[in-house]
């Protein structure tokens, strides 16, 4: 149980382009989602928090209009990273909190390359 | 806001022996403390966690010790295997506004010599 998907798990797109990632909590409805950006061999930096059918709530100096995130439903939320710069390729993972839970259950991440 | 500092960095030990990772968080509202594991280009796993009225915990190998007092708390691996060598982080929660937002600690990288 407890499962994470996100797609895609890697990205290749140009810089001026828009690139939108998808998470979904697979067998548990997920009240909060979280996403992260990670860099090489640094830890995970939260950037947002989204609950469902509400805003998002977003960490200092992180730009909420560069990251859109839609947390849609109680099992999808996605995050569009728009008019991507060569500076924004990281590796970008969500996670899904269950109603009631501490816990957290984190995707296999995405890997966004900006060219 | 939170704050989590993580140390070592890295450690590297000898296959059986106990690897110890310490961190410290700032806000003394934070209440649960789990701890990842994170393989190259992979997701993070799980490993154990603690809750503030709780003071250690132990999972086979694996143990975690908390002071709430000092804001410090601990992962102990005893008998480390080579497949135990990944990286380690540590991560401290409020219930702020409902939300459970974990903040992480820097990591630490792992390394278990055969």
């Amino acid at each position: 149980g407890a499962v994470v998907s996100q797609h895609p798990s890697r990205v290749i797109c140009k810089s001026g382009t828009s690139v939108k990632i998808e998470c979904r909590s697979l067998d548990f409805q997920a009240t909060t989602m979280f996403w992260y950006r990670q860099f090489p061999k640094q830890s995970l930096m939260l950037m947002a928090t989204s609950n469902e059918g509400s805003k998002a709530t977003y960490e200092q100096g992180v730009e909420k209009d560069k990251f859109l995130i839609n947390h849609a439903s109680l099992t999808l939320s996605t995050l569009t990273v728009t008019s991507a710069h060569p500076e924004d390729s990281s590796f970008y993972i969500c996670s899904a909190r269950p109603r009631g839970s501490n816990e957290q259950y984190f995707g296999p991440g995405t890997r966004l390359t900006v060219t | 806001g939170e704050n989590v500092e993580q140390h070592p960095s890295t450690l590297s030990v000898q296959e059986g022996d106990s690897a110890v990772i310490k961190c410290t968080y700032s806000d003394s509202a934070s209440n649960y403390f789990p701890w990842y594991k994170q393989e190259l280009g992979k997701r993070p796993q799980l490993i154990i966690d603690i809750r503030s009225n709780v003071g250690e915990k132990k999972d086979q190998r694996i143990a975690v010790t908390l002071n709430k007092t000092a804001k410090h708390f601990s992962l102990h691996i005893t008998e480390t295997q080579p497949e135990d060598s990944a990286v380690y982080f540590c991560a401290a929660s409020t219930e702020a506004s409902g939300t459970y937002k974990y903040i992480f600690g820097t990591g630490t990288r792992l390394k278990v010599l055969a």
